[in-house]
């Protein structure tokens, strides 16, 4: 059974710095990676994807990788900013269902 | 389209009343996912549609609930005798699944808030 574990559970920054969540997994037949932003109350909106077959993916100030054969991902936030405050969670799409496997997230808050 | 929209926002029922919930996905998308999530947690999977069939369903997803995606467009989440431990966000998604699956993206909506009292 796929298990995805973040680390760590709460974060706090000051504004400006650059911070690096962390995702693991237990089970590295996956067709891709996701991480979302949740803000509190709110669904959930996709940052980023990364497809099985690749080691990271940029989008502004935000840059995950993943290393499939060790079963982690990164995701690297540059000069945070208050509006960055939020839960980021990393989901896995295994192969053999369409079962999506969750983190429990990630709290971020990033103190002006 | 402006995204995945759920409806409604929030649901606050009597322990064993009937609840229905309403998920409008992104239009072309030919999956639809229906999720739990409840406080400091990841969401859970409970069920996804291919256009209008059912094709999985989580064991979290006991008799108690249904859902169904008629025509293959909107879908409905219908919880029977609730309870005190169904309060949760339920979470819908959408995505189009092509020829190939590392590239599919799931997009939410923004959620139902149930609370059983």
């Amino acid at each position: 059974k796929q298990e995805v574990t973040q680390i760590p559970a709460a974060l706090s920054v000051p504004e400006g710095e650059n911070l690096v969540l962390n995702c693991s997994f237990t089970d590295s037949a996956i067709y891709n990676l996701q991480w979302f932003r949740q803000d509190p109350g709110k669904g959930l909106t996709s940052l980023l994807l990364i497809q099985s077959s690749q080691r990271e993916q940029t989008s502004g100030r935000l840059n995950a990788s993943l290393d499939k054969s060790s079963g982690r991902s990164t995701l690297y936030i540059a000069a945070s900013q208050p509006g960055d405050s939020a839960t980021y969670l990393c989901a896995v799409a295994p192969l053999y269902n369409n079962d999506m496997r969750f983190g429990a997230g990630t709290r971020l808050t990033v103190k002006p | 389209d402006t995204g995945v929209s759920q409806d409604p926002r929030h649901k606050i029922t009597k322990r064993g009343q009937n609840v229905t919930f309403r998920c409008d996905p992104i239009s072309e998308h030919n999956r639809l996912y229906w999720y739990r999530q409840t406080l400091g947690q990841g969401p859970e999977f409970l069920t996804y549609f291919q256009n209008e069939a059912q094709l999985e369903k989580s064991r979290l997803l006991s008799d108690r609930f249904s859902a169904e995606r008629p025509k293959g467009s909107f879908s409905t989440l219908e919880i029977q005798r609730t309870e005190q431990g169904d309060s949760a966000m339920y979470l819908c998604a959408s995505s189009l699944r092509g020829r190939d699956p590392t590239i599919y993206e799931q997009y939410f909506g923004p959620g139902t808030r149930l609370t059983v009292t």
